[in-house]
């Protein structure tokens, strides 16, 4: 089983609607989870962080379920530019420093 | 805005050859690391630094791969000999503190073509 694993998509969402995704990691002893956006060819910048108590930064709401192993990521009131891959990252307990990339779920806005 | 900036923004090579990559990490940050990605395929991990030396490095980072802080300044990638398969975008990255804690920063990538 994959680290972290996160449906592909695309996700094909009208402007202004909701849409909401998760991501599941397989071990137990996860630390911290983040949220990566990465547009076409370009590096990944942080979105947010997630934390255990779930939180939210404007438009955008994740979740954490330590239970059931998944995060999610919530984006109300679309808008264009909120087109792109949007990463699972987590950092591994006992992987020390380093982060764990999920493959990426891709989100596609139209007008 | 600080930020982690690299070159070249892309390079082209043969295979066999070596190649050197490099990052000016922010001025501030003691945790430095490369990741790569394969087109179309996900970030992954190679090697992270910290108090100059490798700290956690994956079964990519093999004896080809190289990595050196040679001044106050600059963090290099050191890609000894390489091969078809090393084409990918090389993404430098640092942070202030591990990254459990804060957040990592990436550099905008080295696109590097092996032909």
């Amino acid at each position: 089983r994959k680290e972290v694993e996160q449906d592909p998509g695309p996700f094909n969402v009208p402007e202004g609607a909701t849409v909401a995704f998760n991501c599941t990691y397989s071990n137990s002893a996860s630390q911290s989870f983040f949220w990566y956006r990465q547009d076409c060819r370009k590096e990944p910048k942080l979105l947010m962080s997630v934390y255990s108590s779930g939180n939210e930064d404007g438009r955008f709401t994740a979740q954490l379920n330590r239970a059931s192993q998944y995060i999610s990521l919530l984006i109300r009131d679309s808008k264009l530019s909120d087109s792109a891959t949007y990463l699972c990252v987590v950092n591994f307990y006992a992987a020390g420093n380093k982060l764990t990339f999920g493959g990426g779920t891709r989100v596609l806005v139209k007008p | 805005e600080p930020e982690v900036t690299q070159t070249p923004s892309h390079q082209v090579t043969q295979m066999g050859q070596e190649v050197i990559l490099r990052c000016v990490p922010i001025s501030n940050h003691l945790y430095f690391y490369w990741y790569r990605q394969i087109l179309g395929q996900k970030v992954e991990f190679l090697v992270s630094f910290y108090n100059n030396e490798i700290s956690e490095k994956s079964e990519i980072f093999d004896d080809q791969f190289s990595v050196e802080r040679p001044d106050g300044s600059n963090f290099t990638l050191k890609i000894r000999s390489t091969k078809l398969e090393d084409s990918a975008m090389y993404f430098c990255a640092s942070s202030e503190l591990e990254p459990s804690n804060t957040e990592a920063f990436f550099g905008q990538g080295t696109r590097l073509t092996v032909v």
